[in-house]
């Protein structure tokens, strides 16, 4: 079955970096574009970045451009996420989805997400 | 960007009522890329429909998406009690994706 477990999550001070990953098995990671959605506490869910089956595409939200990266390693099976400059209101739990069946679609397969607090 | 705005915020209902919940777009995107998720407290998101109308695997016939251009709408035709829950709107057919703000369910 699909999994993917996400890691990397802390406690960070402002203006530092982290990077996440994200695990997965179940599947074949080459075949699916993959996506990072977070949720601030007690809000709603934002997107936050996509990156397309053979990493080539890349798309990103404006609050995160020019800060956070996406990547993947497809002979590690390992989707991540590169956050640069971090700020206050980029706490949030912070999840990695895979697309439902791999042309454009929704967002069929979540992890169970990690935390990131940036508090100084 | 297109804007998703759901209404209303809450609804309160009780177990065996109906719920409509509804999700407008700043911008006509037809009706392919419209999704809707529930999320339980402390519980990943799951997919319910896809496509507007769409049910994803494993999810009741209770739950029925439609609408198309703008105007897009989640009926929950007889609540259960594991249905009380946030639920938020999609678009994915063009980057950014962007989420509806959400429309909680509560008893």
């Amino acid at each position: 079955q699909v999994q993917l477990v996400e890691s990397g999550g802390g406690v960070v001070q402002p203006g530092r970096s982290l990077r996440l990953s994200c695990a997965a098995s179940g599947f074949t990671f080459s075949s699916y574009a993959m996506h990072w959605v977070r949720q601030a506490p007690g809000k709603g869910l934002e997107w936050v970045s996509l990156i397309s089956s053979d990493g080539g595409n890349k798309y990103s939200a404006d609050s995160v451009k020019g800060r956070f990266t996406i990547s993947r390693d497809s002979s590690k099976n390992t989707l991540y996420l590169q956050m640069n400059s971090l700020r206050a209101d980029d706490t949030a739990v912070y999840y990695c989805a895979r697309e439902r069946v791999p042309v454009v679609s929704p967002l069929g397969y979540w992890g169970q997400g990690t935390l990131v607090t940036v508090s100084s | 960007e297109i804007v998703l705005t759901q209404s209303p915020g809450t609804l309160s209902l009780s177990p065996g009522e109906r719920a409509t919940l509804s999700c407008r777009a700043s911008q006509n995107f037809g009706s392919s890329s419209l999704a809707w998720y529930q999320q339980k407290p402390g519980q990943t998101p799951r997919l319910l429909i896809y496509g507007a109308s769409s049910r994803a695997t494993g999810i009741p016939d209770r739950f029925s998406g439609s609408g198309s251009g703008t105007d897009f709408t989640l009926t929950i035709s007889r609540l259960e009690p594991e249905d009380f829950a946030v639920y938020y709107c999609q678009q994915y057919v063009t980057s950014p994706l962007t989420f509806g703000g959400g429309t909680k369910v509560e008893i």
